[in-house]
């Protein structure tokens, strides 16, 4: 049972345009929400992240998204740069404090 | 501050061997989770310890088992390895009450 789901496996944008990357979950419980970006060889670091109680989260040229009714979110990033291409995973927990729940990943490639 | 380091970086076993993996976490960190990265199912949960108890625990097979030191330091064993059993290894480890992860680089396992 995929709790929180990325739908698009790839993603190919063109360098100084916007990147959106979409994710959507099924656990009403989550209220905290979590972007991760992945390089190969390397773990997962920690982006931006968004509680329930905000609809927005916005850090440099990040802005991640929330929209509870649809129980959907999406990471935003202005203007991508080639740094930018790499699997981008978003993530869920309930209270901060439960085991954190992870898409399958979006792999991001940005193109010249 | 040192980040999380995991050893072996590379491993190859055979069918029915046993394997044991190291996490040590970033200082003051209490938390370690472990996650098992494939590419067809991303990021999935194994457990995560904390006072070396186990608080949380994903839908893996009873071969798969942990445990964590006083110093909170992780392993992760898996015994009668199987060949799906190939893949990159995570360990993440956070201070509790807290939502970011930081992961290590991963432990390369290849079941032959």
């Amino acid at each position: 049972d995929q709790q929180v789901k990325q739908n698009s496996p790839s993603l190919s944008v063109q360098e100084g345009r916007i990147s959106i990357l979409n994710c959507d979950y099924t656990n009403s419980m989550f209220d905290y929400f979590l972007w991760y970006k992945k390089y190969p060889a390397e773990g997962p670091t920690f982006l931006i992240s968004i509680s329930s109680i905000k609809d927005k989260n916005e850090d440099g040229r990040f802005t991640v998204f929330l929209n509870k009714s649809a129980k959907h979110l999406s990471l935003h990033i202005v203007p991508s740069q080639p740094g930018d291409s790499a699997v981008y995973f978003c993530a869920a927990t309930r209270n901060r404090d439960d085991k954190i729940i992870f898409g399958k990943g979006t792999r991001l490639h940005i193109l010249p | 501050k040192a980040g999380v380091t995991q050893t072996p970086r590379y491993l190859i076993k055979t069918r029915g061997q046993q394997v044991t993996l190291s996490c040590s976490p970033i200082s003051g960190h209490r938390s370690v989770s472990w996650y098992q990265q494939t590419p067809g199912q991303g990021l999935q949960f194994l457990f995560e310890y904390f006072s070396e108890t186990q608080r949380n625990k994903g839908n893996f097979p009873g071969r798969f088992s942990g445990r964590q030191f006083s110093n909170s330091r992780s392993e992760m064993n898996v015994s009668t390895l199987e060949l799906g059993d190939s893949a990159l290894y995570l360990c993440a480890s956070r201070r509790l009450y807290t939502d970011t992860q930081y992961f290590g680089p991963g432990t390369r396992l290849t079941v032959l």
